[in-house]
């Protein structure tokens, strides 16, 4: 089975911009989470798509969206980018139940200059 | 709320020594935890998961976990570490319940093996 993969790998962006990230699961899993990692904060979870539909959402600004179609692949959108935007932004792919274990993608880099 | 802590940002071992990383959780409700992998410049691996089957959980590359309640503990240990395994580990923790694809995570502990 092919693993979860992102793009684009890099990304780099200037304040004021918005980006859009792509992620593809594993074939079978509906539900992708959506994290940001970086050195200061660490592994902060954005939000959870599970067929389509918002199932939860993390503690981060209306700037950072994000959507799911009907073959599971989810995109997430930054709008308005600050420099602390810059980070690691992981995607992760499950059956969608509590105890399901995610697989991760290799992660979109994101520069903001 | 839940919260998760990694004792040690940093843990040096000497290669065929013994390594444990510590993790202690907070849950209002029994927890699902788990252990991940990240190698730099890449994604998270699954190391091992707990669900409330077995306490002493084993998992990929010689490494295992015991689930100990009355301490709140998820300590991850591996009996000889190699020089592979240096990289950083994150333990997390996922509630159940409507905690939908969300998993709360440690600080991260980054392993160095010595020679």
């Amino acid at each position: 089975k092919a693993g979860v993969t992102q793009t684009p790998r890099y990304l780099i962006k200037t304040r004021g911009q918005q980006v859009t990230l792509s992620c593809s699961p594993i074939s079978g899993h509906r539900s992708v989470s959506w994290y940001q990692q970086t050195p200061g904060q660490g592994l902060q979870f954005l939000f959870e798509y599970f067929s389509e539909t918002q199932r939860n959402k993390g503690n981060f600004p209306g700037r950072f969206s994000g959507r799911q179609f009907s073959n599971s692949r989810s995109e997430m959108n930054v709008s308005t980018l600050e420099l602390g935007d810059s980070a690691l932004y992981l995607c992760a792919s499950s059956l969608g139940r509590g105890n399901s274990e995610q697989f991760f993608g290799p992660g979109t880099r994101l520069t903001v200059l | 709320a839940q919260s998760v802590t990694q004792l040690g940002s940093h843990v040096s071992v000497s290669e065929g020594a013994l390594v444990l990383l510590r993790c202690n959780y907070s849950s209002s409700v029994p927890p699902y935890l788990f252990w991940y992998v990240q190698y730099p410049n890449q994604g998270l691996q699954l190391l091992l998961k707990y669900t409330s089957a077995a306490t002493l959980v084993k998992g990929i590359n010689g490494f295992e976990a015991e689930f100990k309640k009355s301490e709140t503990s998820f300590h991850l240990t591996k009996p000889s570490a190699h020089m592979s395994d240096a990289a950083e580990y994150f333990c997390a923790l996922n509630a159940g319940g409507t905690s939908y694809g969300k998993l709360t995570f440690g600080q991260g502990t980054i392993l160095t093996v010595h020679p």
